[in-house]
C-alpha cells in the first residue's frame, strides 16, 4: 500500500525564481492538501483540492497555486521566490475533504538563498 | 494571539513517568481537535482525536473543555519511543486545520 510521497526530497533556489513540488497522495485518497511548515513552528495550511477544484486556501500570497490532476496527484507552484519560503512543504492526502485523518508525505524542503 | 498555543517545552521526563501537555484555542467555531506526533526531520503522524467525553489509547489519555478552549494529552509510563514534538490541531470550515507550534518531548533512560 503506497503513501503519500513527494519530489524532489529537497531543492535549492534563488530569490526571483519559480519552483514546483509534487505529490501522490496515499492509494484510494482523493483529496490532498499543502502545508508549509517553517523551523519551529507546526504545518501552516495553505491549499486543499478535491475534484481537482480548491476546497480550502490558507493565508498565503497569490504566488502560491496548486493544481490537482485526474489521478488525484498534485502540483505546488510557488512565484517570485523570497528567503521567507524557505520551509519544509508537506502534502497530506486524506479519502474526502472532510476526513479529518490526514497521512502526511516526507515532505520537501525547499532553500531559497 | 495565535489561533493555538502550546507550551514548546522542552520536557526532559525519565522512562517511567506521567506527562501532560497542554494547549489552547482562540475560534470557538472550531470542530474538531487532535493530537499529532512528529518526530525529527520526519512528517506529522495523526496521534488521536480529541473528544469531549475524552478518549483513551493504552498510554495516551486526551481530553477537551471546549468551555474554556482548552485540550490537553496525557502520557503514561514514557517510554524513549515516546520522545517527538507533540502538535495540537484544530479544525475549522471543515476543511481547515490549524495546528500548533508543537511541544518537544525528550524521555531519558
Amino acid at each position: 500500500d503506497a503513501g503519500v510521497t513527494q519530489s524532489p526530497t529537497h531543492l535549492i533556489k534563488t530569490r526571483g525564481q519559480q519552483v514546483t513540488l509534487r505529490c501522490s497522495p496515499k492509494s484510494g485518497h482523493d483529496t490532498v492538501s499543502w502545508y508549509q511548515q517553517v523551523l519551529g513552528q507546526g504545518p501552516q495550511f495553505i491549499f486543499q483540492y478535491y475534484e481537482k477544484e480548491e476546497r480550502g486556501r490558507g493565508n498565503f500570497p497569490d504566488r502560491f497555486s496548486a493544481r490537482q490532476f485526474p489521478n488525484y496527484s498534485s502540483e505546488l507552484n510557488v512565484n517570485a521566490l523570497l528567503l521567507g519560503d524557505s520551509a519544509l512543504y508537506l502534502c497530506a492526502s486524506s479519502l474526502g475533504p472532510v476526513s479529518y485523518e490526514q497521512y502526511f508525505g516526507p515532505g520537501t524542503r525547499l532553500t531559497v538563498t | 494571539r495565535k489561533e493555538v498555543e502550546q507550551d514548546p517545552g522542552p520536557f526532559n521526563v525519565p522512562e517511567g513517568a506521567t506527562v501532560a501537555f497542554n494547549c489552547t484555542y482562540s475560534n470557538s467555531a472550531s470542530q474538531s481537535f487532535f493530537w499529532y506526533r512528529q518526530d525529527c526531520r520526519k512528517e506529522p503522524k495523526l496521534l488521536m482525536s480529541v473528544y469531549s467525553s475524552g478518549n483513551e489509547d493504552g498510554r495516551f489519555t486526551a481530553q477537551l473543555n471546549r468551555a474554556s478552549q482548552y485540550i490537553s494529552l496525557l502520557i503514561r509510563d514514557s517510554k524513549l519511543s515516546d520522545s517527538a514534538t507533540y502538535l495540537c490541531v484544530v479544525t475549522y470550515n471543515n476543511n481547515d486545520m490549524r495546528f500548533g507550534a508543537g511541544t518537544r518531548l525528550t524521555v531519558k533512560p
